[in-house]
């Protein structure tokens, strides 16, 4: 089945430092990919969608300059917590549409950032 | 009020019986429904997936959709240890975002 590949599945970073999150479908091509964040025993939230070779679009509340998006190719979206901060911890999932499906059916394995 | 309703549980079975989990909703807009399932400190696992009302059976699972209800099921028959999860129902309108539940923890003692 589909798989999407995400990296690293854990991080520790200083504070004021950036942190970037990849994420690939490994054997389809995904023109959007979607990124949540995930705090403890609580549902996903979407932060943005990103669609290959334009800007993502971000929900409400959610800094685009502290959390930058890129979509560059139809098999890799990266997000990038710049300046982080320990606020910043949290479990970052991002997941990935294919062109027939109207739904997102593939999730990545997670990313927990932990900011000391 | 949230769009979407979900229990948070915990539910406590014993192995072999049937798990019964539900989400009600508020956006009539609502026509793909989904369960997940997501165990810790991974990513979800698309167990479901229902266009519009009715049932879908796909092995031990059966996804129920009552839109005029607005409230969506999902039993796992047989259950067993490793179904012990979080499963997260989630729902969207054509072309828009996924709405989660909160999600329902699920044990299954052995």
């Amino acid at each position: 089945g589909a798989v999407v590949s995400q990296h690293p599945s854990w991080v520790i970073c200083k504070s004021g430092t950036s942190v970037k999150i990849e994420c690939r479908s490994l054997d389809f091509q995904a023109t959007t990919m979607f990124w949540y964040r995930q705090f403890p025993k609580q549902s996903l939230m979407l932060m943005a969608t990103s669609n290959e070779g334009s800007k993502a679009t971000y929900e409400q509340g959610v800094e685009k300059d502290k959390f930058l998006i890129n979509h560059a190719s139809l098999t890799l979206s990266t997000l990038t917590v710049t300046s982080a901060h320990p606020e910043d911890s949290s479990f970052y999932i991002c997941s990935a549409r294919e062109g027939a499906m109207n739904t997102e059916a593939f999730f990545g394995q997670g990313t927990r950032l932990t900011v000391v | 009020q949230k769009e979407v309703e979900q229990d948070p549980g915990p539910l406590s079975v014993p192995e072999g019986a049937i798990v019964s989990l539900n989400c009600t909703y508020s956006n009539s807009a609502f026509q793909y429904f989904m369960w997940y399932r997501q165990y810790s400190r991974k990513g979800p696992e698309l167990l479901m997936y229902t266009y519009s009302s009715g049932n879908k059976e796909d092995g031990r699972f059966t996804a129920q959709v009552d839109k005029s209800s607005k409230y969506i099921s999902l039993f796992i028959r047989d259950s067993q240890p490793s179904d012990s999860a979080t499963y997260l129902c989630a729902m969207k309108a054509a072309g828009n975002k996924l709405t989660f539940g909160g999600g329902t923890r699920v044990l299954v003692k052995p």
